[in-house]
């Protein structure tokens, strides 16, 4: 069974700080997305990261793929309270394409 | 932009009663899914459907679960006899295409409530 760890669960911090999620797994991926989710809603995606080593910046955000394809980080540099919300990450595998999910990080930007 | 469509947005039933969940996927999607959140824990696959069938289950997919594209627009998750544990947000996903870096597009959710 792959699996997805992230951490930390929870992270609350001032605005203007920066953060680090991290996503770990001892399976490789064939790609792996980021997904941002608000209450009420469904997971919206972020980034797709495909090749080992891929860096991938979206304004503040920078998402890396881990050289062996098993991990992936998610950085945000300078936190707004706008950031607030839950990031997920989702493995994709060869084999029929279906999602796996970590089971999240709730931040929290406090003005 | 194009969006998933699904309703209800909550639904409240009694434990044993069927439930029919339904999504309107983007329309030259080929791809469809279900996906489930209980509240709290992580957003886990249930199943993947394509050209009419289905292409890949997890074990949470019993026999109690069926879904359906009955009229080329909508595409259903049936829950025949709903339990206590499967109140959860489902939500429906369709992409464009299946492997490689697969882009999914989600529905706001439906909230299942069983009492």
């Amino acid at each position: 069974t792959q699996l997805l760890e992230q951490s930390p669960q929870f992270l609350s911090i001032q605005e203007g700080e920066n953060l680090t999620v991290y996503c770990n797994s001892s399976s490789v991926f064939s790609s792996l997305q980021w997904y941002r989710q608000e209450p009420g809603e469904g997971p919206v995606l972020l980034v797709t990261v495909v090749t080992g080593g891929e860096v991938k910046k979206l304004k503040r955000l920078t998402f890396q793929f881990g050289d062996a394809r098993k991990d992936s980080s998610l950085h945000i540099t300078a936190a707004q309270p706008g950031d607030t919300g839950l990031y997920l990450c989702a493995g994709i595998n060869n084999q029929g394409g279906k999602l796996i999910f970590g089971q999240g990080t709730e931040l929290s930007v406090k003005p | 932009e194009p969006e998933v469509t699904q309703t209800p947005s909550h639904q409240v039933t009694q434990m044993g009663q069927e439930v029919i969940l339904r999504c309107v996927p983007i329309s030259n999607h080929l791809y469809f899914y279900w996906y489930r959140q209980i509240l709290g824990q992580k957003v886990e696959f249930l199943v993947s459907f394509y050209n009419n069938e289905i292409s890949e289950k997890s074990e949470i997919f019993d026999d109690q679960f069926s879904v359906e594209r009955p009229d080329g627009s909508n595409f259903t998750l049936k829950i025949r006899s709903t339990k206590l544990e499967d109140s959860a947000m489902y939500f429906c996903a369709s992409s464009a295409r299946e492997s490689g870096a697969n882009v999914l597009t989600f529905g706001a959710g439906s909230r299942l409530t069983v009492l």
